[in-house]
């Protein structure tokens, strides 16, 4: 079965400093992979999605960037991270099987930026 | 432009009954995927059933089930015989089914509180 792993679980940082999230994917090969944003008490923003390694797609213009290196493992990094970075970062995956393909969370990181 | 609209932002149900969560669409593509997630205090996004907007029937999954009325662009979530554990945020998102890349696209979710 596929399972998604997300570190850190919780991380809080300075503002300035930088910022490396990842994510990997078990059990599937070329998934969709995913970066969302919730701030609190709002619904999911779409930050990057990746179709294949070392392709990735900004939905949003902002100091952050993501990056691909192999096949089940998606990175977000951010060279110097502002206030309003501050949120709940998801990973997901996702694999076209006709249709419209599911979208399969992490366990999310929350990020806190002071 | 795909929009999804919950206009609940919260619900109360009694433990064991059934509770019904509201989710519109508006799209103009021909072809499309509705989706329902529930998000626990954990955070974690667990995606609990699909509805394709070519299907015939009603989509199912155990306890949940997608009252799906296309004429009138509505996605409902049922949830029969609420549990303690099914208290969360409820969001209803949706994707046209087109080649490429397609957005899946969220509504404001709706809160489930449930009591004993």
């Amino acid at each position: 079965s596929q399972t998604i792993h997300q570190w850190p679980a919780t991380l809080v940082q300075p503002v300035g400093s930088p910022l490396s999230l990842e994510c990997t994917v078990e059990g599937t090969s070329n998934p969709n992979l995913y970066w969302y944003r919730q701030a609190a008490g709002r619904g999911l923003q779409l930050l990057f999605y990746s179709i294949g390694i070392d392709q990735i797609s900004s939905e949003v213009p902002q100091n952050l960037s993501a990056s691909r290196p192999q096949d089940r493992q998606f990175i977000l990094s951010s060279k110097k991270l502002l206030l309003s970075d501050s949120g709940f970062y998801l990973c997901a995956w996702s694999v076209q099987q006709g249709g419209a393909d599911t979208q399969y969370f992490g366990p999310g990181t929350r990020l806190t930026v002071l | 432009a795909q929009k999804i609209t919950q206009t609940q932002p919260g619900m109360f149900v009694q433990e064991k009954e059934a509770v019904t969560l509201d989710c519109t669409y508006d799209t103009s593509d021909p072809s499309y995927g509705l989706f329902w997630y529930k998000q626990p205090s954990s955070g974690e996004m667990i995606f609990l059933i699909y509805q394709g907007s070519y299907d015939q029937q009603n989509a199912t999954e155990g306890r949940y089930s997608l009252n799906f009325q296309k004429a009138r662009k509505s996605a409902n979530l049922v949830i029969s015989a609420s549990q303690l554990g099914d208290s969360a945020m409820y969001f209803c998102a949706m994707r046209p089914i087109l080649t490429g890349f397609q957005k899946l696209v969220f509504g404001t979710g709706t809160r489930l509180l449930v009591s004993p």
